[in-house]
Order: structure tokens, then sequence, then C-alpha cells
């Protein structure tokens, strides 16, 4: 397959802790988003990387929020000190025309 | 602020008939998606419409994009149970950045 890979697909953590998740993108894509999706709504830009280079950071919704793409292959998007209110889908995409979208990794903090 | 609205947001309807979902945007814009999504599921991708009055269709549906008007509609044609699910429309740029604006979704279900 060679999609969009994300990994883990799933993670509870509790409330304080950090989270780090993972985005493999099409491998010839050098354009990788991060989006955050809460319950009925369409997805939300959070950043994106052409390459290595983080072009937009503007929109991560706070400063616990962090991406990398260290090597412009596959990138990573920590939460810090995670609340409640981070609960949601956190989806990767990389571009090749459209934007293809990985599964997501669906985050429950309590 | 690039505005992403879509109407309906929930739609239901019977197999075999047909019906519109529209999306308007605020801004000028290069491009214009359409996604479905299934519950639990990620985003598929549907259809990429890059100018005025470019329509493009696959199976029962069929997308088509006014830039003047700032609208795109997304027909759906003799609707089968499988279509169920929630369609996104999408558009790059705002505020500069190169991410997508989406609409709030369409909820459709397609009762046999």
């Amino acid at each position: 397959d060679t999609g969009v890979s994300q990994d883990p697909r799933h993670k509870i953590t509790k409330r304080g802790q950090n989270v780090t998740f993972r985005c493999d993108p099409i491998s010839e894509h050098n354009r990788l988003y991060w989006y955050r999706q809460t319950l009925g709504q369409g997805p939300e830009f959070l950043t994106y990387f052409q390459n290595e280079a983080q072009l937009e950071k503007s929109r991560l919704l706070s400063d616990r929020f962090s991406a990398e793409r260290p090597k412009g292959s596959f990138s990573t998007l920590e939460i810090q000190r995670t609340e409640q209110g981070d609960s949601a889908m956190y989806l990767c995409a990389s571009r090749g025309g459209a934007q293809f979208f990985g599964p997501g990794t669906r985050l429950t903090v309590l | 602020e690039l505005k992403v609205e879509q109407n309906p947001l929930f739609l239901s309807m019977q197999e075999g008939k047909n019906y519109t979902i529209y999306c308007n945007y605020s801004t000028t814009s290069d491009r214009l998606y359409w996604y479905r999504q299934d519950p639990g599921k990620s985003l598929e991708s549907l259809f990429v419409l890059l100018s005025n009055g470019a329509v493009k269709q696959e199976g029962r549906l069929m997308a088509s994009l006014d830039t003047k008007a700032r609208l795109s509609t997304l027909h759906i044609t003799a609707a089968v149970h499988d279509l169920s699910a929630t369609y996104f429309c999408a558009v790059d740029g705002g505020g500069g950045a190169d991410g997508l604006t989406f609409g709030k979704g369409t909820h459709l279900i397609i009762q046999p």
C-alpha cells in the first residue's frame, strides 16, 4: 500500500501527558499537512511542510503543539501537556494534485 | 478570512432520487475539492475542480464549479444506499497558508 500512513491509529492518554504522532506521506509527495477534526466538523488545518521546511505554523492551536519533518520524509506532531479539549482525530495528508489523507490518529484525553 | 459554507448540513433521501449539495466560499481560490468520509474513517478524494466551468463526473456523482459565483455543486443522480456518507467541500488558501479550508460537511443518508 503506497498511501499515507499514520501511527498510532488510536491513543488514549491522561491529561497533562505528552503525545507524539507519526505520519508517513506518499513517497513522491514533498508537501505534507496536518489537520485536526473534531466530531461533526470538517478538518481544521494546523500546519504544513514542503520537504523539511515548515512553511505555515501560525494555525497551530497553541504553543503546546509542534511539528517536525527533519529529513523531508515522515513527520511528527507533538502535543505537550494534553488537555481534554485536545481529544480529536488528527489527520495527515500529502499533496499530489488533491491532498490525500491518511487514516488518522484518534486521540482521547482522559 | 476564507469561509466555506455547505448546505444542507443534513440530508435524508430515498434511493433513486436526485439531489444537489451546495458549497459557497467567500474569497477567490484556485482549487475546490470534494471529499467523502465514512463514519470513523478518513477522507477519500472525490473531485478536484481547477477552473471556472469545470465539471467532473464519477458514477452517480457530478461536481461543478462556478468561480464567479464562488459556488460548487455536488449532484447525486439516482441515489443508492452505498452513497450514504458525509461529503465535504474544501478550498485552497485562506490567510496565505496552503492548507485547505473545509465546510462543515453534509451528512447524507440514503434510505432503501
